[in-house]
Parts: C-alpha cells; structure tokens; sequence
C-alpha cells in the first residue's frame, strides 16, 4: 500500500503554544486528505476533510479556528492546533486517498500532550 | 443512518482459533466497506476491503463475508496467532461523498498462546 508520514510522532507544549502537525504522502499524489482524533479506546473521529487547493471542510463540532488545516500540495497536509489546552491532548491522525477516493492510508500518528 | 455499528467490543481467543468480528449499517448508498488493524500508538492499516457488487473477499488468513440484503458485513482471522492481538476497525464510505470513512467502534482482539 502507499505510505503516509507525519511528523512530529510526539511533541509535548505548554498550555497557550500551537503545535503544527505535518501530514506528507511518500509515493502517490493525495487528491483528499483527512484528519482525525482519537482518544484512548475510542475510535476514530473524523475532524476536517481537504482536498489539495481548496479549504477544508470540518466537521459539525470542530472549530476551525483552533485546528487550522493547510493542504498546500498534492504530497502535503498541515493540522495546527492553535492556543492548545490540556483538553486537546489527544492522538491525532491524517489519511490520504488518491483516486479513485475510496482506499485512506493512514499515517503513524501524532501523539499530542499539552501540559 | 450514518453510523457503522460494531460487534463485540473485545474478543479472546485461543492461538489457531478463528476471530470474528460483525458490523452492521444502515445506509445503503455506502459502497465501500474496508477493515483496519491498529496497534497501540500506531496509525490504523488497511488489512481487506470489499466492495457490494461480490459476497465475500478472501487474503491469506483474512476473509470478509458481506451480506447485502442484510446490511451486515465481517472480519474473519482463521488461524489466529498471538500477533493478530490488536484493535479492529471496520468502516463504510460513499465515492460521492469523496471517500470519507464512517467508523465502527472498534474490537479489541487478544489471542492468547
């Protein structure tokens, strides 16, 4: 399957900071790039769609001006947790579909600790 | 009418045994049901996936079964072995609605030596 990175894997930040979190596709180009959280035992929840070019779409009941999403390029995503709270701490993922959109390849993830 | 629901939420079973794990939908526009395995602190991984147009879908030890009429789809390991223990995700998507994947609750799995 393709591969999907992100970067940083973890990243701890003070209460007030924003952490940016960066989604890369290795060796295809992603039309759709997803965004989710997921809290320990859950499952996964969908926060913003974006296609590359255009803004993303959020989800009912996530703010867009706290989680800002940049999708630059077909290869790359950005997810910026802006004035982080402890309450944001939280493992956040990003997927990549091509085409056809169906097939996400999810990334490693990103554990976020706001202290 | 959106939501995947998933069944059970834990599952043991003996090392060689057969894990199965359902899931269950509502809406019919869904044409694309694939399965997830993740491991603790890892990114879920795309294990099998099927579309509505054949019944059941086979690789390696992995089998899903998908029952149309009954809007039920699941996740079969044959052979279990302890490096199966992970959680499962099953998943529903619409190519119009470009790609966007509704999760089930997740199963957590353990297979036991």
């Amino acid at each position: 399957g393709a591969v999907v990175s992100q970067h940083p894997s973890r990243v701890i930040c003070k209460s007030g900071t924003s952490v940016k979190i960066e989604c890369r596709s290795l060796d295809f180009q992603a039309t759709t790039m997803f965004w989710y959280r997921q809290f320990p035992k859950q499952s996964l929840m969908l926060m913003a769609t974006s296609n590359e070019g255009s803004k993303a779409t959020y989800e009912q009941g996530v703010e867009k001006d706290k989680f800002l999403i940049n999708h630059a390029s077909l290869t790359l995503s950005t997810l910026t947790v802006t004035s982080a709270h402890p309450e944001d701490s939280s493992f956040y993922i990003c997927s990549a579909s091509g085409t056809p959109p169906n097939e996400q390849f999810f990334g490693p993830g990103t554990r976020l600790t706001v202290l | 009418q959106q939501q995947v629901k998933q069944s059970p939420q834990s599952l043991i079973v003996q090392k060689g045994g057969i894990s199965i794990i359902n899931c269950a939908y509502e809406n019919t526009a869904f044409d694309y049901f694939p399965w997830y395995q993740q491991f603790p602190g890892k990114g879920p991984a795309l294990l099998i996936a099927i579309r509505p147009d054949v019944s059941e879908k086979k690789e390696g030890r992995f089998t899903i079964s998908f029952n149309k009429s009954a809007k039920q789809f699941s996740l079969h390991i044959m052979d279990s072995q302890p490096g199966d223990s992970a959680t499962y995700f099953c998943a529903a998507s619409m190519n119009n609605q470009g790609g966007k994947l509704i999760f089930g609750q997740g199963t957590e799995l353990s297979v036991k030596p």
